[in-house]
């Protein structure tokens, strides 16, 4: 079954340097999605992707927060300069279509640890 | 604006106990609900979703849910709970805009005891 994969699984790095998280959603796949998990609280939406371009953010997504289509199959979540408060879980999601009925599938996520 | 409440951070049941997640959801157009799970150290899991067509809604693992409009809840549950149910829940709410993003709950998450 197809699924959604994420790289890497854990990320630890200093503050203020930059990190590229990468996905690879489903291949038929049209749009795409970056949520973030803080540990213990809610997960978050950050923003939506969808025909090279970015659908919806946000106001988390500020900007130190990038995306990018680089090629046919990766999408990737780039964070500039990285804060303590960037400590968090993130995952990649993608879905066939868009509109609110749709199912999104979920990547295993990124642990991302910001010292 | 779209919101969802996850009552109870733990839930435990026993083996073979009903379970009940409990969740309300605030939503500002008619909602698509969705409970999702995520087993340790993977990603998260469509079990069912509510899309408006019947209010109870079978998903996988033997859960269902039932959209209740008047009470604003989508409650999961599960007849009799086996141990590989054990991991944590989230209930979410399309948030009505054109990409369908997702507005979670907190959470539940659901032991079980031999």
């Amino acid at each position: 079954e197809p699924e959604v994969t994420q790289t890497p699984s854990h990320q630890v790095t200093q503050m203020g340097q930059e990190v590229i998280l990468r996905c690879v959603p489903i291949s038929n796949h049209l749009y795409f999605y970056w949520y973030r998990q803080i540990l213990g609280q809610k997960v978050e939406f950050l923003v939506s992707f969808y025909n090279n371009e970015i659908s919806e953010k946000s106001e988390i997504f500020d900007d130190q927060f990038s995306v990018e289509r680089p090629d046919g199959s990766n999408f990737t979540l780039k964070i500039r300069s990285t804060k303590l408060e960037d400590s968090a879980m993130y995952f990649c999601a993608s879905s066939r279509f868009g509109g609110g009925q749709e199912t999104q599938y979920f990547g295993p996520g990124t642990r991302l640890l910001v010292l | 604006a779209q919101s969802v409440t996850q009552l109870g951070s733990h839930v435990s049941v026993s083996e073979g106990a009903l379970v009940l997640l409990r969740c309300n959801y605030s939503s500002s157009v008619p909602p698509y609900l969705f409970w999702y799970v995520q087993y340790p150290n993977q990603g998260l899991q469509l079990l069912l979703k509510y899309t408006s067509a019947a209010t109870l809604v079978k998903g996988i693992n033997g859960f269902e849910a039932e959209f209740k409009k008047s009470e604003t809840s989508f409650h999961l549950t599960k007849p009799s709970a086996h141990m590989s149910d054990a991991a944590e829940y989230f209930c979410a709410v399309s948030n009505g805009g054109s990409q369908g993003n997702l507005i979670f709950g907190k959470g539940t998450k659901l032991s079980v005891k031999p």
